[in-house]
């Protein structure tokens, strides 16, 4: 069936190093993914999104990558800041099937910075 | 910068009554959503609305709930008798196009007693 996931439910990294947070997704089908950031008690916030015929988009401090083979997903933070901390989220939004896009989110995986 | 706005923050309600979440999604954005999150758990789907009618809404929308857009700005979801299980932080969102990115409200915290 359908599925996002996630392998690691909490990273805790040191402020100023490298981040990065890993997805799984099940649906060979899916052609867009969203990476989105959830600060306790808000919404999720967008922070970079990747279609299926990419593997690589850059953002500012985020990269995020595909791998299709595997169908994995990963979300790369540069210089992670305190305020980086947060629930990190990626979603699936597959146009297959005569879906309007609704959105399949993984389980979150939460981001702790170490000053 | 727009933002989709949701009222109200916290709402607590006795199982059985009746619930009514508002949402005042981005002014020029045509779909609208609904999501929802158990504490501690990933955000899940609802509906989407489009056009003034539902196009699309998951296992967990069922009779219980409702969505309208009552007026030119408002976007409501009702949930006509409320469960314990129907404690959960609900998310609007609203995106411009079919395809376009999703905004989301901060969220309205219901609580069933």
């Amino acid at each position: 069936g359908e599925s996002v996931g996630l392998h690691l439910p909490t990273l805790s990294v040191q402020e100023g190093d490298n981040s990065i947070i890993n997805c799984a997704y099940s649906n060979s089908a899916s052609d867009y993914f969203i990476w989105y950031k959830q600060e306790s008690g808000k919404g999720p916030q967008f922070i970079i999104d990747i279609r299926s015929n990419m593997d690589k988009r850059q953002g500012q401090r985020v990269t995020v990558l595909l791998n299709k083979t595997v169908k994995h997903l990963s979300l790369q933070i540069a210089a992670t800041q305190p305020g980086d901390s947060a629930v990190y989220f990626c979603a699936e939004k597959g146009n297959y099937g005569g879906s309007q896009g609704n959105l399949i989110f993984g389980k979150g995986t939460k981001l702790s910075v170490k000053p | 910068e727009p933002e989709v706005t949701q009222t109200p923050s916290h709402q607590v309600t006795q199982m059985g009554q009746e619930v009514i979440l508002r949402c005042v999604p981005i002014s020029n954005h045509l779909y609208f959503y609904w999501y929802r999150q158990i504490l501690g758990q990933k955000v899940e789907f609802l509906v989407s609305f489009y056009n003034n009618e539902i196009s699309e809404k998951s296992e967990i929308f069922d009779d219980q709930f409702s969505v309208e857009r009552p007026d030119g700005s408002n976007f409501t979801l009702k949930i006509r008798s409320t469960k314990l299980e129907d404690s959960a932080m609900y998310f609007c969102a609203s995106s411009e196009a079919r395809a376009g990115e999703l905004f989301f409200g901060e969220g309205s915290r219901l609580t069933v007693l």
